[in-house]
């Protein structure tokens, strides 16, 4: 059972416009939260996270906001440039186990 | 710093063989992780050691098995390849016990035929 889900496999955004990923889950004891980028033949990295004591972090260019109630986390990329295109993860979790999405390949259009 | 390391990057197994995939973690880092990334299910979760024990597991079966060594290096193991065993196998470092910050080597490519 995914406990952890992005809806959308994929997302096309203009270059210089917001870039906005979502992603829910189910499991109300996770506490923290991550987003990940992947680029083709590399492993994730690691990009920004959240406790769930807060409900926004903002990292340059990056933002992420989580709505507990909803149980639902985004990602806000302004403005987009064309390296941002990648495969985002986002990632939660109760202690020490990480559970991933399945993943949105955004591009960003020149 | 070296980043974490996998070997071999690719491989080609067929049905019913054993393998073997090895992780070098960040030096000082004591913990590694391994995940199964897959189209459909994202990146699932295997196991996590830490100073040479299994502290977590996923939800695998026992097919699937694992050991850290002395230098944190840590190893996987898949006995009685399936098709379905097909997949980009990740290792995963941090410097404590489910770290938050984890970093990812680049993979070994599994093809099961």
């Amino acid at each position: 059972d995914q406990q952890v889900k992005q809806n959308s496999p994929s997302l096309s955004v203009q270059e210089g416009r917001i870039s906005i990923l979502n992603c829910d889950y189910t499991n109300s004891m996770f506490d923290y939260f991550l987003w990940y980028k992947k680029y083709p033949a590399e492993g994730p990295t690691f990009l920004i996270s959240i406790s769930s004591i807060k409900d926004k972090n903002e990292d340059g260019r990056f933002t992420v906001f989580l709505n507990k109630s909803a149980k639902h986390l985004s990602l806000h990329i302004v403005p987009s440039q064309p390296g941002d295109s990648a495969v985002y993860f986002c990632a939660a979790s109760a202690g020490n186990q990480f559970y991933f999405g399945t993943g949105t390949s955004l591009t960003v259009i020149p | 710093k070296a980043g974490v390391t996998q070997t071999p990057r690719y491989l080609i197994k067929t049905r019913g063989q054993q393998v073997t995939l090895s992780c070098s973690p960040i030096s000082g880092h004591r913990s590694v992780s391994w995940y199964q990334q897959t189209p459909g299910q994202g990146l699932q979760f295997l196991f996590e050691y830490f100073s040479e024990t299994q502290r977590n597991k996923g939800n695998f079966p026992g097919r699937f098995s694992g050991r850290q060594f002395s230098n944190s290096r840590s190893e996987m193991n898949v006995s009685t390849l399936e098709l379905g065993d097909s997949a980009l196998y990740l290792c995963a470092s941090s410097l404590v016990l489910g770290g938050s910050e984890q970093f990812f080597g680049p993979g070994t490519r599994l093809t099961v035929l």
